[in-house]
């Protein structure tokens, strides 16, 4: 089956602009994760969706940056006032949520560039 | 707080020679789970092998296997045979068993030379 998409696949925009970066988990999935990876760098977590419950968005580095995830399905990370430190892939996974620590599938990322 | 730590920024290996790479991490769970993801140039995160904490058996998919080492906090990933198709950054990973975010570790290089 389909895995997960992300749009778009790279993204260049001016410092102070708002973007917003789209996920299309796997069908059936109920978890859903938001990761940014720096140049270089492993994945540094950002929020999290599960089912209907409170999402957790203790990794979100400021206010400038908030989730929303319409129907259970579809998630878009938006982005405000960017800065250059933004720039980065942000990668979206999902996963089943039955019991303990499902897998975690990811998607191709979009690489954001903030000039 | 968990933290994974890769101690090898790059490795290289020739091809069909098997290589290991480290990982070690630190948690005050009993239960957990831990990854090993690959990364190609392309982005795409895929996961090459899944260990559970509660398993004393080490974890094998095909050519990857794993050292778990729970007492020392140890998950090394050995490839065997490798392959060019090998080359990639590898990432370690931390699950809680409350099935949330991912910890990772900052990843290894891996070099596949023919």
């Amino acid at each position: 089956g389909a895995g997960v998409s992300q749009s778009p696949s790279n993204k260049v925009t001016e410092k102070g602009k708002d973007v917003e970066l789209r996920c299309d988990p796997i069908s059936g999935h109920t978890a859903l994760y938001w990761y940014r990876q720096s140049l270089g760098q492993g994945l540094e977590f950002l929020i999290y969706f599960q089912g209907n419950s409170a999402p957790d968005k203790s990794g979100l580095p400021s206010d400038r940056f908030s989730a929303e995830r319409t129907g259970g399905s579809v998630s878009t990370l938006t982005i405000q006032r960017t800065q250059q430190e933004d720039s980065a892939v942000y990668l979206c996974a999902s996963s089943l949520w039955l019991a303990g620590q499902e897998t975690q599938y990811f998607g191709p990322g979009t690489r954001l560039l903030v000039l | 707080a968990q933290t994974v730590t890769q101690s090898q920024p790059e490795m290289s290996v020739q091809e069909a020679e098997t290589v290991t790479l480290s990982c070690t991490y630190d948690t005050s769970e009993s239960d957990y789970y831990l990854f090993w993801y690959k990364q190609p140039p392309s982005r795409q995160m895929i996961l090459v092998i899944r260990q559970e904490a509660y398993k004393q058996q080490n974890a094998t998919e095909n050519r990857f296997s794993v050292n778990f080492q729970k007492a020392a906090k140890s998950f090394s990933l050995k490839i065997s045979d490798s392959q060019l198709g090998d080359a990639a950054m590898y990432f370690c990973a931390y699950g809680s068993e409350y099935g949330n975010k991912l910890v990772f570790g900052a990843g290894t290089i891996l070099r596949v030379k023919s």
